[in-house]
């Protein structure tokens, strides 16, 4: 069985600095793991993926993350926050033998401060 | 861009009443998925829909809980006898291929 880990339930930073959002991951095989992001009120959007090609990706926004397999790890970054990166994002692995389903973590909600 | 869309943004039934949710996935998908949000949790995967068929389903999805593609557009998740229990946001989602999945914006249902 597949599963996600999200370290942080919170994670408040000021407007102009490095947001990480930590993810932690199991799978009995090699994951595809996404991340998406869910603004109040709205639907889930995907920021980025990876599919086990370049281990570093990159999303819209700005966003970036970095698969290490090594420390089952899928951590969320981006180098300046902007006001309107509060919401609350979902790191995500999919299990490609069972119908492709999607297993989320707990999320991290992302507050910016002006 | 084209997008998911669901029907109707929000459903307020009575507890034991009949819920169809729809959703018109993006034209060119091939998988379909429903999943739900109960307020505060995480989000839960319900059931995989492909080639007119379930193709994986949770443990939540039992009896009360089908979906069908009807016309080729739409597909739905109908709920038979709704609980009080069910009141969360559901997701619908498509995907062309085996990897992104793309969602509409959410059906909450409240169940009183």
């Amino acid at each position: 069985a597949q599963s996600v880990t999200q370290l942080d339930s919170h994670v408040s930073v000021s407007e102009g600095t490095p947001v990480l959002l930590r993810c932690n991951y199991s799978s009995s095989y090699s994951p595809s793991l996404f991340w998406y992001v869910q603004h109040p009120n709205k639907g889930l959007q995907l920021l980025l993926k990876y599919t086990s090609a370049a281990t570093l990706v990159k999303g819209i926004n700005g966003f970036e993350a970095e698969f290490k397999k090594s420390e089952t790890s899928f951590h969320l970054t981006k180098p300046s926050a902007h006001m309107s990166d509060a919401a609350k994002y979902f790191c995500v692995v999919s299990d490609l033998t069972a119908g492709n389903k999607l297993t989320f973590g707990g999320g991290t909600r992302v507050l910016v401060k002006p | 861009e084209p997008e998911v869309t669901q029907t109707p943004s929000h459903q307020v039934t009575q507890m034991g009443q009949e819920v169809i949710l729809r959703c018109v996935p993006i034209s060119n998908h091939l998988y379909f998925y429903w999943y739900r949000q109960i307020l505060g949790q995480k989000v839960e995967f319900l059931v995989s829909f492909y080639n007119n068929e379930i193709s994986e389903k949770s443990e939540i999805f039992d009896d009360q809980f089908s979906v069908e593609r009807p016309d080729g557009s739409n597909f739905t998740l109908k709920i038979r006898s709704t609980k009080l229990e069910d009141s969360a946001m559901y997701f619908c989602a498509g995907a062309r291929g085996s990897y992104e999945q793309y969602f509409g914006p959410g059906t909450r249902l409240t169940v009183t």
